[in-house]
């Protein structure tokens, strides 16, 4: 049973554009929310990341959006660059459980010239 | 230097070797994890520890253990490898008050 689930397993986007990845989740008990990214032969590097109790957090070119009600998350990159090709990872942490994180499947992200 | 190392950073063994996987960290952290990646199933965690004296199953322990031998070493084992364990396994650290996880640069496994 997937908890964290990113249905789409790639994304091509141009360069300036806006990239925005998204995520869903089935357990209620998930409060905390992270987003990683991973380059080839690299392990993930921790980007951003939310608590239950806001909506929306940002860094420079990063926000990211949590929809409670949804149970839906998503991460915005404005405006993409080349640099930013890599699979990114959504994970969430449940209450109680420290920083043991469900992972979803990854999204590889392509941002094109 | 790297916070987290992960040796060897590529494997390949044949079907019933035992294998161990090695994990050595200088970020101070008590708490290690051990992740295994597949194409289309993202990270699914194997074992993990809170301190030296507490090891704890993941998801997917079977067919796998672990060894914490001191706060910065974990060592993971697959007693009897078998070709579904061929993956890209993880090594990550976090301190008590963080979710957030910092993860060695990973090695690959093949068993064949």
């Amino acid at each position: 049973d997937q908890q964290v689930k990113q249905n789409s397993p790639s994304l091509s986007v141009q360069e300036g554009r806006i990239s925005i990845l998204n995520c869903d989740y089935t357990n209620s008990m998930f409060d905390y929310f992270l987003w990683y990214k991973k380059y080839p032969a690299e392990g993930p590097t921790f980007l951003i990341s939310i608590s239950s109790i806001k909506d929306k957090n940002e860094d420079g070119r990063f926000t990211v959006f949590l929809n409670k009600s949804a149970k839906h998350l998503s991460l915005h990159i404005v405006p993409s660059q080349p640099g930013d090709s890599a699979v990114y990872f959504c994970a969430a942490s449940e209450a109680g459980t420290a920083s043991k994180l469900t992972f979803g499947t990854g999204t590889r992200l392509q941002v094109t010239l | 230097d790297a916070d987290v190392t992960q040796t060897p950073r590529n494997r390949i063994t044949k079907t019933g070797k035992r294998i161990m996987l090695e994990c050595s960290q200088t970020k101070g952290h008590d708490r290690m994890y051990w992740y295994r990646q597949d194409p289309g199933l993202g990270l699914r965690l194997i074992y993990y520890s809170f301190d030296v004296k507490d090891i704890n199953k993941g998801e997917i322990s079977d067919g796998y253990s672990v060894s914490r031998q001191a706060q910065a070493k974990f060592s993971l084992s697959l007693e009897s490898a078998i070709p579904n364990q061929t993956a890209l396994y993880f090594c990550a650290t976090s301190d008590y008050y963080s979710n957030e996880q910092f993860f060695g640069p990973g090695t690959r496994l093949t068993v064949l």
